[in-house]
């Protein structure tokens, strides 16, 4: 059974691009949620989304954005970028959302110039 | 606003040795999840604990959940060098309905030493 693949795994943008990165979860897994890990602030939850609608949203400003299709893959958008959005971006899948196990995938690493 | 705290943040161990890391929450919930990342990787799962006395082990980790007093350990037994890595404890707090959200501590960065 494929795991979860996230698209791309490195990125390199300059302040004030955009950037969209992908998240394909296992196959039967409906929910996807979103990570930011930095050093200095560890892993925080972006968002969850659960058949196309987003279930929860952390903590980050409206420049943080995301989707799900149809076939539970998902897509974060960032706009604006700034240093500070430097980090590694991990997507989870699990079946559900009701707290069930979750599966991360590898990670797409921003750096932003 | 949920806190979860873990501790050591860093522990520098001989290969042999025992050891415990400690995670502890601040809100109620049933359900806690241990992970592991090697360093440029994403995080495998290691144990889901979801009811209080939980207690699972794999191999030289074993993990224990007490719900009453908000905290869950993790216990290394005879330490080798391969369990080097960062470990995360991760609490799931209802938000209705059955949402959960996964807060997360900031890791413990395990070095195993021969």
């Amino acid at each position: 059974k494929a795991g979860v693949t996230q698209t791309p795994r490195y990125l390199i943008k300059t302040r004030g691009q955009q950037v969209t990165l992908s998240c394909s979860p296992i196959s039967g897994h409906r929910s996807v949620s979103w990570y930011q890990q930095t050093p200095g602030q560890g892993l925080q939850f972006l968002f969850e989304y659960f058949s196309e609608t987003q279930r929860n949203k952390g903590n980050f400003p409206g420049r943080f954005s995301g989707r799900q299709f149809s076939n539970s893959r998902s897509e974060m958008n960032v706009s604006t970028l700034e240093l500070g959005d430097s980090a590694l971006y991990l997507c989870a899948s699990s079946r559900g959302t009701g707290g069930g196990e979750q599966f991360f995938g590898p990670g797409t690493r921003l750096t932003v110039l | 606003e949920l806190k979860v705290e873990q501790n050591p943040l860093f522990l520098s161990m001989q290969e042999g040795k025992n050891y415990t890391i400690y995670c502890n929450y601040s809100t109620t919930s049933d359900r806690l999840y241990w992970y592991r990342q090697d360093p440029g990787k994403s995080l495998e799962s290691l144990f889901v604990l979801l009811s209080n006395g939980a207690v699972k082990q794999e191999g030289r980790l074993m993990a224990s959940l007490d719900t009453k007093a908000r905290l869950s350990t993790l216990h290394i037994t005879a330490a080798v060098h391969d369990l080097s890595a960062t470990y995360f404890c991760a609490v799931g707090v209802l938000r209705g309905g059955s949402n959960y959200k996964l807060t997360f501590g900031k890791g413990t960065l395990l070095t195993v030493n021969p």
